[in-house]
């Protein structure tokens, strides 16, 4: 059974950082790409990042590009969302998912978290 | 990037009648690389379909997908009370980001 825990949501002000995680269990880690998708309160969903199976590979929606990283370590099984200049629209609760298929280069999301509560405000 | 307009907004049924959700790409998924979700309030997605008509594991037979190119269509057999929520596509076959759809929102007529 695929289990997976977001964590690290919380309320911050904007241009501030904060860090999220997604730990994972009962998978092999190693060969799922994970994403990243947030929905804002009461809106649809976002992709926002993708990182690869190997970690070699990421991508990113064009709002977030060059604010937030996507990472991972396999040690660990855990999935990590760096977000930095954090900006009111960012508030959104934040979902950690994996691909459907292992080794494939993006896939749609299979298992899905329950998500982390990120809220942007002065 | 491709978007995806998912038509209607807001659909009202009763149980046991037969639901048809749209979604159209505003660019050909070449691959059909086109999955449906379905989302309860205070909770995550739920993959239904994957690669536009396969069933993910699990997935009642009353859910069916069918489409290619830019449009692509989930039917829901005989509405279920448990089948309303909000249904969302995605296309993830294409170069990144993975667009979603805006959602359709199932309600009980």
């Amino acid at each position: 059974q695929v289990h997976l825990l977001e964590s690290g949501g919380g309320v911050v002000q904007p241009g501030r950082s904060l860090r999220l995680s997604c730990a994972a269990s009962g998978l092999n880690f190693s060969a799922y790409g994970m994403h990243w998708v947030r929905q804002a309160p009461g809106k649809g969903l976002e992709w926002v990042a993708i990182i690869s199976y190997d970690g070699t590979t990421k991508y990113y929606v064009d709002s977030v590009k060059g604010r937030f990283t996507v990472s991972r370590d396999r040690s660990k099984n855990t999935l990590y969302l760096q977000m930095n200049s954090l900006r009111a629209e960012d508030t959104a609760v934040y979902y950690c998912a994996k691909d459907h298929f292992p080794w494939g280069g993006g896939d749609c999301l299979h298992s899905w978290g329950r998500g982390t509560l990120v809220t942007v405000s002065s | 990037e491709i978007a995806l307009t998912q038509s209607p907004g807001t659909l009202s049924l009763s149980p046991g009648e037969r639901a048809t959700l749209s979604c159209r790409a505003s660019q050909s998924l070449t691959t059909n690389y086109l999955a449906w979700y379905q989302q309860k309030p205070g909770q995550a997605p739920r993959l239904l379909i994957y690669g536009a008509s396969s069933r993910a594991t699990g997935i009642p037979d009353r859910f069916s997908g069918s489409g290619s190119g830019t449009d692509f269509t989930l039917t829901i057999s005989r509405l279920e009370p448990e089948d309303f929520a909000v249904y969302y596509c995605q296309q993830y076959g294409n170069s990144p980001p993975y667009t979603f759809g805006q959602g359709t929102k199932l309600e009980i007529k």
